[in-house]
């Protein structure tokens, strides 16, 4: 079965914390990404990785950075967190047989005061 | 412009009926692949059903079924014998051309809920 998990369910940090949002798969899949969901925007794309140390921007890579030294966890990091990166935080993963499908873990949901 | 358009912000269906949710899509690839989720309240993407542009069948997943019109751009959900766990946020998906996946799009989602 088809597994991705995230380090925390809900966070509260405040202004100006460094934050680590960690998500491991157990696919062996080679595509890694971050989203974050806000209510009337979707789903957007912050980051994605196609292979361990390589990462491309999405559409909203501004404060964020990510890191992938193994296949299986990507992470997420907040250099100093802002209000406005409350939010619902997505990472999902894809490849093997089926590169197209993203498969999602259950979501970080990420408060900052 | 919108990529993926669900133009039911909400939708109401009674337990054990069916279902069908909208979404039209604008793309000038060829090939491409759309998918539908399913966000529960919990907040997890479930994965639900795969239609990619070259299938020429219907795809179908237990109670799921895509009802693909390549020519309208139209790729709707159908949900048959609703139960009330089916209450949730679906959203729509599109994978452009060939990719490692970054070119993947949502569309706003649609808001079920089953009535008893």
């Amino acid at each position: 079965d088809v597994k991705v998990t995230q380090s925390s369910r809900y966070l509260v940090k405040r202004t100006g914390e460094k934050v680590f949002l960690e998500c491991v798969q157990d696919m062996d899949h080679e595509n890694m990404f971050w989203y974050r969901q806000d209510p009337g925007l979707g789903l957007r794309l912050i980051y994605f990785s196609y292979d361990v140390k390589m990462k491309e921007k999405g559409d909203i890579p501004e404060g964020y950075s990510v890191s992938r030294e193994k296949k299986e966890r990507f992470s997420l990091i907040l250099e100093s967190a802002s209000t406005n990166q409350t939010s619902m935080y997505l990472c999902a993963s894809s490849g093997g047989s089926n590169t197209d499908t993203q498969y999602f873990g259950p979501g970080t949901r990420l408060t900052v005061l | 412009a919108q990529k993926i358009t669900q133009t039911q912000p909400g939708m109401f269906v009674q337990e054990k009926e069916a279902v069908t949710l909208d979404c039209t899509y604008d793309t000038s690839d060829q090939s491409y692949g759309l998918f539908w989720y399913k966000q529960p309240s919990s907040g997890e993407m479930i994965f639900l059903i795969y239609q990619g542009s070259y299938d020429e069948q219907n795809a179908t997943e237990g109670r799921y079924s895509l009802n693909f019109q390549k020519a309208r751009k139209s790729a709707n959900l159908v949900i048959s014998a609703s139960q009330l766990g089916d209450s949730a946020m679906y959203f729509c998906a599109m994978r452009e051309g060939r990719s490692y996946g970054q070119n993947f799009v949502f569309g706003p989602g649609t808001r079920l809920s089953v009535l008893p």
